[in-house]
């Protein structure tokens, strides 16, 4: 079946601009997160949606950063006013969120955001 | 979450076992361990995860110590395609449904490099 789709793949933007992300995640998924990852860094928090709803959004790092998650499925992460260090890999995972222990995180493939 | 440690890097010859360790000495009575790895350019992938007694599924073999401060994950024959770096993360498991613990943290894992 299908994975966790992000686009675009790739995203070049001028300092200054806004951008959307894409993530579709596995279908029946509930959760839904948002890391970045900068060049040779561990993977960084955003976001976590538990259907619609944002219970934790403490890893957003200005008001810059939003997110949004609709119908429960598809979600979109504005970044405004871009800048420099805001270039990273942008990744999103989904998961049942059910209450067994056997929990796992999808990722998709990431979107490799350049600002210029 | 408690925090982990683990080694920066290793190396492995093909066809041999890869046992990467991960100490989690604060780790708490329902934090379980979680492994995940990421291959260059991917996003991270799950491997297996364990409370208290040894687990294996076709990726691996996890074994956690008696008194639960470290584990050791084992690729038991490493191929070229496992060199990847792996994340230990200790966390709540059971989707804490609608709350904010969901998140999972990673820290810098360790680079392993399965040489020819």
């Amino acid at each position: 079946g299908a994975g966790v789709s992000q686009s675009p793949s790739n995203k070049v933007t001028e300092k200054g601009k806004d951008v959307e992300l894409r993530c579709d995640p596995i279908s029946g998924h509930t959760a839904l997160y948002w890391y970045r990852q900068s060049l040779g860094q561990g993977l960084e928090f955003l976001i976590y949606f538990q259907g619609n709803s944002a219970p934790d959004k403490s890893g957003l790092p200005s008001d810059r950063f939003s997110a949004e998650r609709t119908g429960g499925s598809v979600s979109t992460l504005t970044i405004q006013r871009t800048q420099q260090e805001d270039s990273a890999v942008y990744l999103c995972a989904s998961s049942l969120a059910d209450r067994s222990t056997n929990e796992k995180l999808f990722f998709g493939s990431g979107t490799q955001l350049s600002v210029l | 979450d408690a925090k982990t440690t683990q080694p920066p890097s290793m190396d492995c010859a093909e066809g041999r076992a890869a046992n990467l360790p991960c100490n989690h000495s604060t780790i708490s009575g329902n934090e379980y361990v979680y492994w995940y790895r990421q291959i260059h350019s991917q996003g991270p992938q799950y491997i297996i995860h364990g409370l208290k007694n040894n687990e294996t599924n076709e990726m691996a073999s996890l074994i956690i110590t008696e008194d639960r401060k470290s584990s050791t994950l084992i690729l038991p024959h490493a191929t070229l395609r496992d060199t990847a770096v792996y994340y230990c993360i200790v966390r709540v498991a059971g989707g804490n449904y609608g709350g904010a613990t969901n998140k999972l943290i990673f820290g810098t894992g360790t680079l392993l490099a399965v040489q020819p």
